[in-house]
Parts: structure tokens; C-alpha cells; sequence
């Protein structure tokens, strides 16, 4: 059974940019999760989607966004990038009534 | 809402000896309580869960004990090998449905031979 697939796995983008990564969540698993993993903050909730729609937001600025489509993949979107958002971004998935949750490999961005 | 501390921050065992790493959280609502273990270049894998209507529980070589007066809940590792050297991670969410997850700082333990 395939496990959570982040694409791509490396990104580098300029400040002001925006950008957008995927994640295919495993088979059968409707909620799809994403977090930030920094150094300096460590591993931050960013939202959560379920049946394509937003069921949890963190705290971050609008700038971050996301979605969900009907095969239950998911996508987030940055925009504007800042040098800060420079992280790996991670997506988790979990099956409907479980609270147990999968993490992809996570999407290295670096911002320059 | 919710904070996660975790401690010792850095923790070093000779192979075969044991391992604990523990952590405190602050919201009486949370429920569930995951652990995950991170190696250079992967996501974090899950390694053992507790729930709040548990106490204790074990799985081979891992367990985890939680106190739900004291907020606290620990991890312990026995017979510890080389291929356990890695970061772990506690989480706690009192969220009954969702994944937003609370993670603690992380522990980063190495196994020497």
C-alpha cells in the first residue's frame, strides 16, 4: 500500500513568488493535514481538510492556503514568499474516525 | 490552547540500555496523544499512541505511560539499538475529530555502539 506522496520533494523560489505543493494522501484516507517543520519553531499545524473542506486552520497569515479536491489529494499555496518561509512542509493523512495520522516525506522549500 | 514541552532535548544511551523521554502538556481537553520518530531526510513515522482512557501501553520494545493528573506522558525505549538513533516527537491534540496536532520541540537520541 502506497504512503502519503509529496510533490516535489525539493523547491527553490525567489521572495515574492508563490508556490504550490501536492500531496496524495494514502488510499482510503479522506483527512489530509499539512505542517510547517522549521529549526528555529519546530513542527506547526497549519489545516487540516475533510471532504474538501477546512475543517482546522493554525496560526498563519493568509498568505498560506489550501485545498482539497474529491479523490481527497490536496494542495497548499504560498504567496508573496518571505525568506522565512523557508521550511519543509509536511502532509498527514488519516483515515475517517481514526486519529491515528501518516506523514509524507515533506516538500523542501527554500526561499532566496 | 494547547503547549507541548518535551525533555531532555538531546539524549545519548549505549546500545541495549534504556531510553525516556518525557513531556508535559497544558490543555485538560486534550485526548490523544501520539509519538513520532523523525530520521535525516524522512517525515515523521508514528511509533505508539495512547489515548486519555489509558494508562499504559506497550508495543514490543516501546511504551508509553501516561497521567492524565499531572498532564504528563513519557516514552520509553528498552534494549535500545543503533537503528533508533533519530528525532521523536510527542504530540497532543484534544481535538475528538481532527489532526491538528500539538507537537513538543523534539528529542534527539543516539545509540552508541
Amino acid at each position: 500500500k502506497a504512503g502519503v506522496t509529496q510533490t516535489p520533494r525539493y523547491l527553490i523560489k525567489t521572495r515574492g513568488q508563490q508556490v504550490t505543493l501536492s500531496c496524495s494522501p494514502i488510499s482510503g484516507h479522506r483527512s489530509v493535514s499539512w505542517y510547517q517543520q522549521t529549526p528555529g519553531q519546530g513542527l506547526q499545524f497549519l489545516f487540516e481538510y475533510f471532504s474538501e473542506t477546512q475543517r482546522n486552520k493554525g496560526n498563519f497569515p493568509g498568505r498560506f492556503s489550501g485545498r482539497q479536491f474529491s479523490n481527497s489529494r490536496s494542495e497548499m499555496n504560498v504567496s508573496t514568499l518571505e525568506l522565512g518561509d523557508s521550511a519543509l512542509y509536511l502532509c498527514a493523512s488519516s483515515r475517517e474516525g481514526r486519529r491515528e495520522a501518516f506523514f509524507g516525506q515533506g516538500t523542501r522549500l527554500t526561499v532566496v | 490552547g494547547e503547549n507541548v514541552e518535551q525533555h531532555p532535548s538531546t539524549l545519548s544511551v549505549q546500545e541495549g540500555d534504556s531510553a525516556v523521554i518525557k513531556c508535559t502538556y497544558s490543555d485538560s481537553a486534550s485526548n490523544y496523544f501520539p509519538w513520532y520518530k523523525q530520521e535525516l531526510g524522512k517525515g515523521p513515522q508514528l511509533i505508539i499512541d495512547i489515548r486519555s482512557n489509558v494508562g499504559e501501553k506497550k508495543d514490543q520494545r516501546i511504551a508509553v505511560t501516561l497521567n492524565k493528573t499531572a498532564k504528563h506522558f513519557s516514552l520509553h525505549i528498552t534494549e535500545t539499538q543503533p537503528e533508533d538513533s533519530a528525532v521523536y516527537f510527542c504530540a497532543a491534540t484534544p481535538d475528538n475529530y481532527g489532526q491538528n496536532f500539538v507537537f513538543g520541540p523534539g528529542t534527539r537520541l543516539s545509540v552508541l555502539p
